[in-house]
């Protein structure tokens, strides 16, 4: 099983560039989920999906927008890069939120420059 | 949100029992108490979860307080691959993971 697929693993930007952060499941989840790492810290939520085609934010959503076409996919973008948004990324997928267990994927360096 | 509070880092020496604490005194009776751990460069791994009994499986124990005001991970037999930060997370409300600072877990050989 793949469980959750990120890609790109590594990516540098400019400043003012945009990017799209892909994220692939293939448990059949209905609730997909961003986070963000900085250094030091926990994770905190960008955006979250409850099924295809819906969306809503989490604790720091300026600057980022999603979109969950397919079930299988949860799309992360940055229209205008900034240098606060350098961080570690990380995609998860659930059965259906809490109880259920989060399967995470290995994350996405971005450095914006 | 419900809040928990862990220290900041633990050692173990290896093959040795692990004790990780979780503070949670204003748990709500429907909130479950999650564990992840995160190894170093990696995604954060689903550990264990509960909601009132204590529960095992393959990779720790879960020791839950009477009033559930707070919880104990226990790793039975420490090995250098559990170095790793653990968090304890209270379920929220709509279902995301609200991850804090955790503690790191040190093991030495």
């Amino acid at each position: 099983n793949a469980g959750v697929t990120q890609t790109p693993k590594f990516r540098v930007l400019k400043t003012g560039q945009s990017m799209t952060l892909l994220c692939a499941q293939d448990m059949n989840h209905e609730y997909m989920y961003w986070y963000r790492q900085d250094p030091g810290m926990g994770l905190r939520l960008i955006h979250y999906s409850v099924g295809e085609g819906t969306t809503a934010k989490g604790e720091v959503p300026d600057g980022y927008n999603v979109s969950r076409l397919k079930k299988q996919n949860f799309l992360l973008g940055l229209e205008s890069a900034a240098p606060s948004q350098t961080s570690v990324y990380f995609c998860a997928s659930s059965y259906g939120g809490f109880p259920y267990g989060y399967t995470f994927g290995s994350g996405t360096r971005l450095t914006v420059v | 949100d419900a809040k928990t509070t862990q220290p900041n880092s633990m050692e173990s020496n290896e093959e040795e029992p692990v004790h990780l604490p979780c503070n949670h005194s204003t748990i709500s009776g429907t909130d479950y108490i999650h564990w992840y751990r995160q190894l170093p460069s990696q995604g954060p791994e689903y550990v264990i979860h509960g909601l009132t009994s204590n529960v095992n499986n393959r990779m720790a124990s879960l020791a839950i307080a009477e009033d559930r005001k707070s919880s104990t991970l226990i790793l039975h037999r420490a090995t250098l691959r559990d170095a790793a930060v653990y968090y304890c997370i209270l379920g929220e409300s709509q279902g995301n993971l609200i991850f804090g600072k955790g503690t790191k877990l040190s093991v030495k050989p």
